[in-house]
């Protein structure tokens, strides 16, 4: 069981190149995250998505597109970065709230990728 | 204003030392989180609660829903528990999906 898997860990860009942050969870979780962590700010929440076929915007959208063709998989697309994205991204998933234990399924997190975009 | 504060922002103790990070918020929420992330980045859940107190090993975490405050407790520090720990809550509402994060307390066990 490997939980949240993201690729790569560490990337660097040029201005105007193009690539995608891969995450991948074994849990079978509907609900998938993308997080964005800059020093001295809390995560702020890129894209979501509860399930396959499902995507929504979070917080700080632009710049990114996401898909969710399988309930495993949630590739985080930039296609054309730009030195403010310059970030540690986390791909996060958790269980939907249901029934008694309605909102209370904890965040399972891959290890981060560091993106540097020069 | 964000939604999730925590104090102290960065905190030093010597070894064996009890510690406390604060964590007050403003939204209505669901359950709150407590994570860890160690340097070189991974972030792993510690607990998650709704109400009361819950105890793992050396970390304590307790909640207050009427105030919007709770607290993680560390008894008998260790430099292993230097690291960086965050809040967060989950919020009500009708999907239920949207996490606030607080910015983060680091913590640092001296020897």
């Amino acid at each position: 069981n490997a939980g949240v898997t993201q690729t790569p860990k560490f990337r660097i860009l040029k201005i105007g190149q193009s690539m995608t942050l891969q995450c991948a969870q074994d849990m079978n979780h509907n609900y998938m995250y993308w997080y964005r962590q800059d020093p001295g700010m809390g995560l702020k929440l890129i894209y979501y998505s509860v399930g396959a076929g499902i995507t929504d915007k979070g917080e700080v959208p632009n710049g990114y597109n996401v898909s969710r063709s399988t309930t495993e998989d949630f590739p985080l697309r930039l296609e054309l970065a730009a030195p403010s994205q310059t970030s540690v991204y986390f791909c996060a998933s958790s269980y939907p709230p249901s029934g008694t234990l309605a909102y209370n399924s904890p965040l399972h997190f891959g290890n981060g990728t560091r993106l540097t975009v020069t | 204003k964000n939604e999730v504060e925590q104090s102290p922002q960065n905190l030093t103790a010597q070894e064996g030392e009890f510690i406390t990070i604060n964590c007050s918020y403003s939204v209505g929420i669901s359950a709150l989180h407590w994570l860890q992330q160690h340097p070189g980045g991974g972030i792993v859940s510690l607990f998650m609660l709704s109400s009361g107190k819950k105890k793992h090993g050396r970390l304590i975490a307790t909640i207050n829903i009427q105030e919007k405050h709770s607290s993680l407790h560390i008894t008998a520090s260790h430099p292993r528990d230097s690291a960086v720990y965050i809040c967060a809550v989950r919020s009500k509402g009708l999907a239920g999906n949207q996490f606030y994060f607080g910015t983060g307390t680091s913590l640092t066990v001296i020897p």
